[in-house]
């Protein structure tokens, strides 16, 4: 089983629709947990940590479930520009690399 | 504050030839990641390490592949003898510590002919 999972996609959306991922993660002693975003032929971007409470950052709202251990990411009132691959990322504690999903694919559809 | 600086951004070598990959971290950041990109597949992870340690290379292949990250100077990736299969992009990140959130370089796309 691979330490972080995603479904590949695509997620193909209108806009304005409200789309959500989920992640699962195999290690239970995992720490810390984000969202990144990568466009086409760019670097991964940070978008956001996820926290057990859950927390929210305009449209985005992350949340982690350790009991089942998977991560979700929630989009509201897509927008074109959020088209983009989406990765889930894991770390744990000490001098461990970050673990990334292979990534989400989701296109906004005018 | 720079951002985590990768050179050169595009790299053309020739099979048999050496490959140097550059990546200077952000300003207080002592962890450094490479992570290898094939075109439509996720990232790779290659080598993890802090300054003038390496912390886990486990994703490194044993031949042909190292790294390093002084004590002075930037991180480098190095590829001796490249063949066509290390095609790829070839992505920096830094951190403060491990297991933090990490920020990435724009990569360098390397090219064998």
């Amino acid at each position: 089983r691979k330490e972080v999972e995603q479904d590949p996609g695509p997620f193909n959306v209108p806009e304005g629709a409200t789309v959500a991922f989920n992640c699962t993660y195999s290690n239970s002693a995992s720490q810390s947990f984000f969202w990144y975003r990568q466009d086409c032929r760019k670097e991964p971007k940070l978008l956001m940590s996820v926290y057990s409470s859950g927390n929210e950052d305009g449209r985005f709202t992350a949340q982690l479930n350790r009991a089942s251990q998977y991560i979700s990411l929630l989009i509201r009132d897509s927008k074109l520009s959020d088209s983009a691959t989406y990765l889930c990322v894991v770390g744990h504690s000490g001098n461990t690399p970050l673990v990334f999903g292979k990534g989400t694919r989701l296109s906004v559809i005018a | 504050n720079a951002g985590v600086m990768q050179n050169p951004r595009h790299l053309v070598r020739r099979r048999g030839q050496e490959a140097r990959l550059r990546c200077s971290p952000m300003k207080g950041h002592s962890h450094v990641y490479w992570y290898r990109q094939l075109p439509e597949e996720g990232l790779k992870f290659m080598v993890y390490l802090q300054k003038e340690n390496i912390i886990d290379e486990s994703g490194m292949p044993k031949e042909r592949f190292s790294a390093e990250f002084p004590k002075e100077g930037p991180s480098i990736l190095r590829i001796q003898q490249v063949v066509r299969g290390d095609s790829a992009a070839y992505f920096c990140a830094s951190s403060t510590t491990g297991g933090v959130g990490a920020f990435f370089g724009q990569g360098t796309r390397l090219t064998v002919v």
